[in-house]
């Protein structure tokens, strides 16, 4: 069974750019999650989707923050403009069912986010 | 709101021997525990979890946790580290209604040959 997926692994933009994040999960999977993870932190949510609705984006910045998840499947997260505190690896996770806390989230390798 | 503290930032073991990471966790009710692991360049991957029962949870790579109500702690243990088991472990708690996980801040492994 192949994982999640995401690209790119790497990218380094100037702050203001803009930047977008792709991420394919396991088939199968109903619901997704966008986590930012900067360096000597843990995981923190940013949006998580159920199919193609919003189900929880509280921590999402959303005056330079966006993401879909259009038909359901595939989803990309943008930042514009980007800022130097930005720099951060970005996670998808999938998970089957309702995305409840017993649904096990399988996480992708991530993209690594150089803002400079 | 529930937060999870990670005390230990790097920890070095000799393989062969036993490992404790600790973890404790604020929170007013039962929590649902989590550890994962991840290695450089993946994803993290869940080891184990706790719910509820038994407060002893084996978990995958002969890892296990116990969780202690009293001292508000769920630490993960492994009685013979592998030189494999080099990696970043996070402690993480969720509640009951909501289904974000909150993370602790990690602690790094490395293993002595």
């Amino acid at each position: 069974e192949a994982g999640v997926a995401q690209s790119p692994r790497y990218k380094i933009i100037e702050k203001r750019q803009s930047v977008a994040f792709w991420c394919n999960p396991i088939s199968g999977h109903a619901t997704l999650y966008w986590y930012q993870q900067i360096l000597g932190q843990g995981p923190k949510l940013l949006i998580q989707f159920q199919n193609n609705g919003v189900v929880d984006d509280s921590q999402l910045p959303k005056d330079r923050f966006s993401a879909e998840r259009l038909k359901g499947v595939d989803s990309t997260l943008k930042i514009q403009p980007a800022k130097l505190e930005d720099s951060a690896v970005y996670l998808c996770a999938s998970s089957l069912g309702q995305g409840t806390l017993y649904n096990e989230q399988f996480f992708g390798p991530g993209t690594r986010l150089t803002v400079l | 709101a529930q937060s999870v503290t990670q005390p230990d930032i790097h920890i070095t073991v000799s393989e062969g021997a036993s490992l404790e990471l600790r973890c404790n966790y604020s929170y007013g009710a039962t929590p649902y525990l989590f550890w994962y692991v991840q290695s450089p360049g993946q994803g993290l991957q869940l080891l184990l979890k706790y719910f509820s029962g038994d407060t002893l949870v084996q978990g995958i790579k002969g890892f296990e946790a116990e969780f202690k109500r009293s001292q508000s702690s769920f630490n993960l243990r492994k009685p013979s580290v592998h030189w494999s088991d080099a990696a970043e472990y996070f402690c993480a708690v969720g509640v009951e209604g909501r289904r974000a996980l909150t993370f602790g801040s990690g602690t790094r492994l490395q293993v002595q040959p």
